[in-house]
């Protein structure tokens, strides 16, 4: 299957920082690309949706100036968690859409974040 | 997108199979059924999908009844690394509305020696 990449793996920061997350697909092009975010012992949560050359369309409650959103090409979105706190430490995974018939959705390993 | 229904927790022997059941009742008629799995600290990692057929793959055989109100994913000789938790989703290809896959509380399937 396709492989979706994500940098760095674990990042452990203190509040007030900013973290950058960056999600590569390796062996395709991503026009879709989806963040979502899983706190412990629960399910996976979409934040948000990007697309390639447009603005990032987030689910209702996640704050899009808090959460930036970058997708400048077909095989690079990136995450930026802005003025972190300890409330925002979770695992962050990200997605890709091969597209095609069937829109097989892949994704990467995901990025623990720890504030401290 | 339907809702899917899955047990919470299921166990199984190592070298036996197992048979992870899911419930899509209100499926349409253009909804794929998907299956992930998502061991400890990992992202999900793809197993299968299908439309009205059974499908196989190197990982799993997907089993759906004719009348897509069900499917049951089969790992044929279940290993301790098959330990994790997995997610049936019901998704339309090519839905202009973003596409994403929306995951519920999925089958933490548990594999003992």
């Amino acid at each position: 299957g396709a492989v979706v990449s994500q940098h760095p793996s674990r990042v452990i920061c203190k509040s007030g920082t900013s973290v950058k997350i960056e999600c590569r697909s390796l062996d395709f092009q991503a026009t879709t690309m989806f963040w979502y975010r899983q706190f412990p012992k629960q399910s996976l949560m979409l934040m948000a949706t990007s697309n390639e050359g447009s603005k990032a369309t987030y689910e209702q409650g996640v704050e899009k100036d808090k959460f930036l959103i970058n997708h400048a090409s077909l095989t690079l979105s990136t995450l930026t968690v802005t003025s972190a706190h300890p409330e925002d430490s979770s695992f962050y995974i990200c997605s890709a859409r091969e597209g095609g018939p069937t829109d097989t959705q892949y994704f990467g390993p995901g990025t623990r974040l720890t504030v401290l | 997108d339907a809702k899917t229904t899955q047990p919470p927790s299921m166990d199984c022997a190592e070298g036996r199979a197992a048979n992870l059941p899911c419930n899509h009742s209100t499926i349409s008629g253009n909804e794929y059924v998907y299956w992930y799995r998502q061991i400890h600290s990992q992202g999900p990692q793809y197993i299968i999908h299908g439309l009205k057929n059974n499908e196989t793959n190197e990982m799993a055989s997907l089993i759906i009844t004719e009348d897509r109100k069900s499917s049951t994913l089969i790992l044929p000789h279940a290993t301790l690394r098959d330990t994790a938790v997995y997610y049936c989703i019901v998704r339309a290809a090519n839905n202009n509305a973003g596409n994403m896959l929306t995951f519920g509380g999925g089958t933490r399937l548990m594999v003992k020696p």
